[in-house]
């Protein structure tokens, strides 16, 4: 299995410029994540889906948008990107399970630079 | 609302010794509390997970953590460190009464630990 992949690795975008980061796993995990690092505040989730064509905000969603089309794909899309946005972005996905909570998987990360 | 507190942005250890991370937390409820490290330029990797029951919780790379309910923390463990477990640790938390949030989890600022030969 590849796990939980993510495309670009690294990108630098102009204010204003719209992109999408590509997140897919190959796990059949029902739960899917978006999160955004910053120094000194951890993770915080921007979009997450439980399932195919369920999605819902997080914490942070302001500036992104998001879908679910498959099990596999969870693509955030930029509208308009601005300084405020630079980060480093992960995607992380977890089986639902029947009891409990079940631990997430991480991608290696999108290190976004606005200008 | 679920809030994660880890006070030590840095923890110092030498090689051999005993190294402890810090971890509160605040839910309205009973919590599901975890930890994951991560190495330089990589994704966070799951260490451990306290569900229920016993409190003193084993977890990968022989880290351990035990949960306290009335001091509400969640702290993390190890006997002897080693160079090699140099890296920056999360702690997390979820309420037990939130529904239909997947397992989405609120993480804390981070701790990076650094141990010195």
């Amino acid at each position: 299995n590849a796990g939980v992949t993510q495309t670009p690795k690294f990108q630098v975008l102009k204010t204003g410029q719209s992109m999408t980061l590509q997140c897919a796993q190959d796990m059949n995990h029902e739960y899917m994540s978006w999160y955004r690092q910053d120094p000194g505040m951890g993770l915080r989730l921007i979009h997450y889906s439980v399932g195919a064509g369920i999605t819902d905000q997080g914490e942070v969603p302001n500036g992104y948008n998001v879908s679910r089309s498959t099990t596999e794909d969870f693509p955030l899309r930029l509208l308009s990107a601005a300084p405020s946005q630079t980060s480093v972005y992960f995607c992380a996905s977890s089986y639902a399970g029947t009891s409990g909570i079940n631990e997430q998987y991480f991608g290696p990360g999108t290190r976004l630079t606005v200008t | 609302a679920q809030s994660v507190a880890q006070p030590e942005d840095q923890v110092n250890v030498a090689e051999g010794n005993p190294l402890t991370v810090k971890c509160t937390y605040s839910v309205s409820g009973n919590p599901y509390l975890f930890w994951y490290v991560q190495y330089p330029n990589r994704g966070l990797q799951f260490l451990l997970k306290y569900i229920t029951g016993d409190n003193l919780v084993k977890g990968s790379y022989g880290f351990e953590a035990e949960f306290n309910k009335s001091q509400t923390s969640f702290h993390l463990k190890k006997p002897s460190a080693l160079v090699s477990d140099s890296a920056l640790y999360f702690c997390a938390v979820r309420d037990r009464v939130q529904n239909n949030a997947g397992n989405m989890l609120t993480f804390g600022g981070g701790t990076r630990l650094m141990v010195k030969p």
